[in-house]
């Protein structure tokens, strides 16, 4: 069985501090990661994909891969309250098949 | 950007009528589309996969003769829920993966919310 796990949270961060949000997979074939943002009330929004091991940054966000350990991460950096959300984590193993999603992080930013 | 839309968003019925709600890429064409369901507080559940011109793969537990699906062309998929009852009252979210690269992103369409009476 396919599996994406994620901590449900709630995280919390002051505003202006760095939220970091991990996510394992247990498919060692996957081969896309995305994260989703979505609030409460409306469907998911695409922040962010990766396909290879490394960093990958765009803006305040940066998606961490690391396939030898399963391991996706989300950075967000100067985080700000219109970022308190759900996080999802989702996988693809192939492309034309379905995400995967985990049960998603949800994300508390106080100011 | 990849836009996709659905219709209604909203809508409330009677148990024991038929809803359909309609899913649409605007500016790309999909060969797939997803169709999910959100509980309240719960992660998004794949309900079943759609193919252009094919029929539908669903995933188990879920009864394709109460969640008919049609993708009848690349930009256009549609869910109806026959012979509604309240424990489908949920919110039904569309997505669309884009032929172009990057081939494996998916867009979410806003959801729909179905409440039955």
């Amino acid at each position: 069985q396919k599996e994406v796990e994620q901590n449900s949270g709630p995280l919390s961060v002051p505003e202006g501090a760095i939220a970091s949000l991990n996510c394992t997979y247990s498919d060692r074939g996957s081969q896309s990661f995305f994260w989703y943002r979505q609030y409460s009330g409306k469907s998911p929004e695409l922040i962010m994909s990766i396909y290879s091991n490394g960093d990958k940054e765009d803006g305040r966000f940066t998606a961490q891969l690391n396939k030898a350990s399963q391991y996706v991460s989300l950075l967000i950096r100067d985080s700000q309250p219109s970022d308190s959300a759900t996080y999802l984590c989702a996988v693809k193993v192939q492309a034309g098949t379905a995400l995967i999603f985990g049960k998603g992080t949800t994300l508390s930013v106080s100011s | 950007g990849a836009v996709v839309s659905q219709h209604p968003s909203r809508v409330i019925c009677k148990s024991g009528t038929s809803v359909k709600i309609e899913c649409r890429s605007l500016d790309f064409q999909a060969t797939t589309m997803f169709w999910y369901r959100q509980f309240p507080k719960q992660s998004l559940m794949l309900m079943a996969t759609s193919n252009e011109g094919s029929k539908a793969t669903y995933e188990q537990g879920v009864e394709k003769d109460k969640f008919l699906i049609n993708h009848a062309s690349l930009t256009l998929s549609t869910l109806t829920v026959t012979s509604a009852h309240p424990e489908d009252s949920s919110f039904y979210i569309c997505s669309a993966g884009h032929l172009a690269p990057p081939y494996n992103e998916q867009f979410f369409g806003p959801g729909t919310r179905l409440t039955v009476l």
